[in-house]
């Protein structure tokens, strides 16, 4: 079975600070894709990034990057330059196969505090 | 593009009664939905799996009796919480997959908080 663990509860981090947010996973499954997602306090749930498990370059999106350790299985997100917008939950996610009819299964998430 | 509307974003209602929430991919067909809940301070816990025309898949502990899932268009997927109780109080998201994309992310709607008094 599929599994996601995000083990910090909480972060702060100063303003302009790079921050990374960990994420390991678990599947016996080849075929996989990792997300990201932020969750600010109004409930929706923002699309930050997209890892595919054959990919080969680490993903990334503006401010945000995936550091992808296959062999450890984590894939890490990195802010950087942090803003005070960034305060949020944010959830690793993980779906088995690639395809975009199959089921993403979330992390218990992280909120993520910044400090002016 | 890819935008999931949900509605009503909040409902009251009283013990007993059935609450029908809907999901609507807006410019963009969704052969596959999904529905989740989320409890305050906690993650997205998958409820079930909607395909067009089909029954839907549920998650292990969820009654299908009591959320009643229908996708009876690619554009459209509602949720019925029959005989709601204070405990079935939630945030409720859909999500919504476009036919035919491969390492696509899903799309979720803004939500909807249930409270059941």
């Amino acid at each position: 079975a599929q599994k996601i663990t995000q083990t910090q509860p909480g972060m702060f981090v100063q303003e302009k600070e790079a921050v990374t947010l960990d994420c390991t996973y678990d599947t016996s499954d080849p075929s996989y894709g990792l997300f990201w997602y932020k969750q600010p306090s109004s409930g929706e749930m923002i699309f930050l990034i997209y890892q595919g498990s054959y990919d080969q370059q680490n993903a990334t999106e503006g401010r945000y990057s995936l550091n992808f350790q296959k062999a450890r299985k984590s894939a890490n997100l990195v802010i950087s330059a942090s803003q005070l917008g960034d305060s949020a939950m944010y959830f690793c996610a993980m779906r088995e196969g690639l395809s975009s009819a199959s089921k993403i299964i979330f992390g218990s998430g992280t909120r993520l505090s910044i400090r002016p | 593009g890819a935008v999931v509307s949900q509605h009503p974003s909040w409902v009251i209602c009283k013990s007993g009664t059935s609450v029908k929430i809907e999901c609507r991919s807006l410019d963009f067909q969704a052969t596959t939905m999904f529905w989740y809940r989320q409890f305050p301070k906690q993650s997205l816990m998958l409820m079930a799996t909607s395909n067009e025309g089909s029954k839907a898949t549920y998650e292990q502990g969820v009654e299908k009796d009591k959320f009643l899932i229908n996708h009876a268009s690619l554009t459209l997927s509602t949720l019925t919480v029959t005989s709601a109780h204070p405990e079935d109080s939630s945030f409720y998201i859909c999500s919504a997959s476009r036919s035919g994309m491969v390492s696509d992310t899903q799309y979720f709607g803004p939500g909807t908080r249930l409270t059941v008094l």
